[in-house]
């Protein structure tokens, strides 16, 4: 069964850095892209950037309102993916999900997401 | 970037309805449309793929048509564990994009 736990989340100034964590569990970890995607509150769905399975070299992509401020990355030898948010901003506020699949058409698994709040 | 728009925003709807959801690609998507439901305070759940392949363990009262720029949702006879937050999707490009959701409501 595949499983994914985001962790990390929390309370954070504006212009200081969060990074999430999303571990996962029940299939091949290193083959599989893993996004992230964002919601904020009472709002849609906003997909933040994701990185590329082995296969196409874990590269990644970010949608241009985080590209030069977050980060994802991966952990083959832990099966976790990164989240590493720098410069936040107050419109950063946003339940995070990661999520995977086993093809890059569609987000198939999903996490439970973590709340992230950035405040003073 | 693509844009998707759905329509309407909301719904009502009764047990036992049929229910279409649209979504509009701002350019032609082919068939890389997909559809997600999600419930108050839980996370998405995949659907519909490809614009018309039912996802493993959905209920065949789901279906999804349409190539191009336009595509349906349609639930045939609406339940009562149906009454959630529908969004479509574009994987044609690189960069993903969500439209702003359905919401379906009593």
């Amino acid at each position: 069964e595949v499983q994914l736990v985001e962790s990390g989340g929390g309370l954070v100034q504006p212009g200081r850095s969060l990074r999430l964590s999303c571990t996962t569990s029940g299939f091949s970890f290193g083959d599989y892209p893993m996004s992230w995607i964002r919601q904020a509150p009472g709002k849609g769905l906003e997909w933040v950037g994701f990185i590329r399975g082995k296969a196409y070299g874990g590269t990644t992509d970010y949608a241009a309102s985080v590209k030069g401020r977050f980060t994802i990355s991966r952990d083959e030898s832990k099966n976790i993916a990164y989240l590493q948010m720098n410069s936040l901003k107050t419109e950063d506020t946003a339940v995070y999900y990661c999520t995977t699949s086993d093809n890059y058409i569609c987000f198939q698994y999903w996490g439970q997401g973590a709340l992230v709040t950035v405040s003073s | 970037d693509i844009q998707m728009t759905q329509s309407p925003s909301s719904l009502s709807a009764s047990v036992g309805d049929r229910v279409t959801i649209t979504c509009r690609a701002s350019q032609t998507i082919t068939k890389y449309l997909n559809w997600y439901q999600q419930k108050p305070g839980k996370a998405p759940k995949l659907l519909i793929y490809a614009a018309s392949t039912l996802q493993s363990g959905v209920p065949s009262r789901f279906s999804g048509s349409g190539s191009g720029t336009d595509f349906t949702l349609t639930i045939s006879s609406l339940q009562p564990e149906d009454f959630a937050t529908y969004y479509c999707q574009q994987s044609y490009i690189t960069l993903p994009s969500f439209g702003g959701g359905t919401k379906v409501e009593i």
